[in-house]
């Protein structure tokens, strides 16, 4: 089985400050490591993704993500925030070889302060 | 299209009714997913349908949940006599044209089902 963990339901940060929000998982094999955002009454849009190769991933926006292994973490990161960034961000997993489908977290709402 | 489109966006109704969601994939991709989201939580995978081949349905909660695809364009979620429980949003993805493990998933909008 595979499984995604969100910690934090909720996180703020200020304006200009840098933001995480965080994603560990579990599954056996390679995992591939996704990160969608939603915006209010609309569907997902993918970030990024963590396939292979280098462990930082740049994506949409200005988001990146950096995998660790070890850690069996997938944190999405911005340097710096800005107020349009406030959504609701999920990590999503699938292991290679595996069923097709995306295993998702329970989301974590973000909320940029100005 | 240039993406996932679905409908209704809205979909109100009594508990015993039976609704029909309609998913119109990206133009070529061959693969095609839809899940459940409900309030404050993550998404529930619930079937995948991949060109030709059987669907997989080992996600939908219970038989009172159908779908087809029609060749590798739309496709219609069924939920017969809908509880109260079924109230969820229920969004639609597809997939590139390679199908592998590595393709993003692209999602619509999402259909909110409310059963009353």
């Amino acid at each position: 089985a595979q499984s995604v963990a969100q910690p934090e339901d909720q996180v703020n940060v200020a304006e200009g400050n840098p933001l995480t929000v965080k994603c560990t998982y579990s599954v056996s094999g390679n995992p591939y490591l996704f990160w969608y955002v939603q915006y209010p009454n609309r569907g997902l849009q993918f970030l990024l993704k963590y396939i292979t190769g280098d462990n930082l991933v740049k994506g949409s926006y200005g988001f990146e993500a950096e995998f660790n292994k070890s850690q069996t973490s997938f944190h999405l990161k911005k340097p710096s925030a800005l107020v349009s960034d406030s959504a609701l961000y999920f990590c999503a997993v699938r292991r290679s070889g595996s069923a097709r489908q995306l295993t998702f977290g329970s989301g974590t709402q973000l909320t940029v302060l100005p | 299209g240039a993406g996932v489109s679905q409908s209704p966006s809205n979909k109100v109704t009594e508990k015993g009714k039976d609704v029909e969601l309609r998913c119109d994939p990206i133009s070529g991709h061959t693969a095609l997913y839809w899940y459940r989201q409900r309030l404050g939580q993550g998404l529930e995978f619930l079937i995948y349908f991949q060109g030709n081949s059987a669907p997989d349905k080992s996600g939908l909660p219970s038989d009172r949940f159908s779908a087809e695809r029609t060749g590798e364009s739309v496709s219609t979620l069924t939920i017969q006599r809908t509880q109260q429980e079924d109230s969820a949003v229920y969004l639609c993805a597809s997939t590139g044209t390679s199908g592998g493990w590595t393709d993003t998933q692209y999602f619509g909008p999402g259909t909110r089902l409310t059963v009353l």
